[in-house]
């Protein structure tokens, strides 16, 4: 089964850092995505990419953006952090037919 | 504009008792219905998952019941256990895609 590791638990930055998420799989999948999980509103595809330098914008790609240097390792960037992307972010990529692995997510908290 | 529409949002249930999570979707593509499972502290897990030629699908405790007419599918889990407190979420697949529409989620409390 694949296994996706994102580098932090918890995360807490001030306002206007720049912020690296990072996540990494072991079995050399092409899609990788980013996830924010917020009470009450779910999940919220941010980006996604399907190969090495490709991404694609999700749902809510404002503030942030994404690296894809090699296959397994998939960065989310919040160039100058606000407080309203304190959030949990989930790393994710698919596994089996059309299912989900995702990772085991990064709180940030931005103050 | 949210295409799965998930009920209730949260969910309290004595253990033994059958606790049931409904979702509604527009999206006629839909070929795939996943169904996800957060435990607190984690990432979520695919629990189960039901194309829309079937009407039922059981693995264990966990049934999905699809009614592809009403454009509706629900959870059911039965004798629910305190291990199964955590959050759910239902979610559809367009043909071709390998990306879910999620609802928002339900948060399952079971009672010991």
């Amino acid at each position: 089964d694949v296994k996706v590791t994102q580098s932090s638990r918890y995360l807490v930055k001030r306002t206007g850092e720049k912020v690296f998420l990072e996540c990494v799989q072991d079995m050399d999948h092409e899609n990788m995505f980013w996830y924010r999980q917020d009470p009450g509103l779910g999940l919220r595809l941010i980006y996604f990419s399907y190969d090495v330098k490709m991404k694609e914008k999700g749902d809510i790609p404002e503030g942030y953006s994404v690296s894809r240097e090699k296959k397994e390792r998939f960065s989310l960037i919040l160039e100058s952090a606000s407080t309203n992307q304190t959030s949990m972010y989930l790393c994710a990529t698919i596994s089996g037919t059309r299912g989900y692995t995702f990772g085991s997510g990064t709180r940030l908290t931005v103050v | 504009q949210q295409q799965v529409k998930q009920s209730p949002q949260s969910l309290i249930v004595q253990k033994g008792g059958i606790s049931i999570i409904n979702c509604a979707y527009e999206n006629t593509a839909f070929d795939y219905f996943p169904w996800y499972q957060q435990f607190p502290g984690k990432g979520p897990a695919l629990l189960i998952a039901i194309r829309p030629d079937v009407s039922e699908k059981k693995e264990g405790r966990f049934t999905i019941s699809f009614n592809k007419s009403a454009k509706q599918f629900s959870l059911h889990i039965m004798d629910s256990q305190p291990g199964d407190s955590a959050t759910y979420f239902c979610a559809g697949i367009s043909g071709g895609s390998y990306i879910p529409t999620f609802g928002r989620g339900t948060s399952l409390i079971v009672h010991p």
